[in-house]
């Protein structure tokens, strides 16, 4: 099992619509976790900590589930502007991958007119 | 500016070149990552500084590689013999220290896109 796997995309919407990306990570001992965009050709950028139960940002909403090893982020009335890769990020238990965040491939949304 | 800086944006370069990466991370950050990011793959560690030291070393990071951050400010990303395989985006990040990945995530420069002919 990857340490972190992430849906295949790519995720294809209208504008307005609700879209959920999940991802699952292997290690129960990780410590926090993130979620980050990056828009083609550019370096990756925090979205939203994911802590404890999860948080919600305006339009996007994050969960975490540690029982199932399982992170979650909602994207509400996608926009146009939405349209990015959305990277699932876990901080591992010290000790595994040093002390380096483990990031995902990514999923790719697509948010049409 | 106040972010992570990375210098040079693009790179190409023949195969069997040594080339060198320059980041110069967020001024207060303590630590700095480097990571290397393919077409269609997310980012993938490569090494770790806290301050000067070198703390982590992935399996990624062959011989062909070295990192230094001789005064825990800038540091640099060398690539002796470059392959066509080495050809990917080299992403510097920094972070506060304050527990694994700083409990605040990263913060990346805009990379340097290596390409080997």
């Amino acid at each position: 099992r990857k340490e972190v796997e992430q849906d295949p995309g790519p995720f294809n919407v209208p504008e307005g619509a609700t879209v959920a990306f999940n991802c699952t990570y292997s290690n129960s001992a990780s410590q926090s976790f993130f979620w980050y965009r990056q828009d083609c050709r550019k370096e990756p950028k925090l979205l939203m900590s994911v802590y404890s139960s999860g948080n919600e940002d305006g339009r996007f909403t994050a969960q975490l589930n540690r029982a199932s090893q399982y992170i979650s982020l909602l994207i509400r009335d996608s926009k146009l502007s939405d349209s990015a890769t959305y990277i699932c990020v876990v901080n591992p238990a010290a000790g595994q991958a040093g002390t380096a965040l483990i990031f995902g491939k990514g999923t790719t949304l697509s948010v049409s007119s | 500016d106040t972010g992570v800086s990375q210098d040079p944006r693009h790179k190409i370069t023949k195969r069997g070149q040594n080339v060198t990466f320059r980041c110069d991370p967020i001024s207060e950050h303590n630590r700095l990552y480097w990571y290397r990011q393919t077409l269609g793959q997310g980012p993938e560690f490569l090494t770790y500084f806290q301050n000067e030291a070198q703390l982590e070393k992935s399996r990624l990071l062959s011989d062909r590689f070295s990192a230094e951050r001789p005064k825990g400010s800038f540091s640099t990303l060398e690539i002796q013999r470059t392959e066509q395989g080495d050809s990917a985006m080299y992403l510097c990040a920094s972070t506060v220290g304050g527990g694994p990945g700083g409990g605040y995530g990263y913060t990346f420069g805009s990379g340097t896109r290596l390409t080997v002919v």
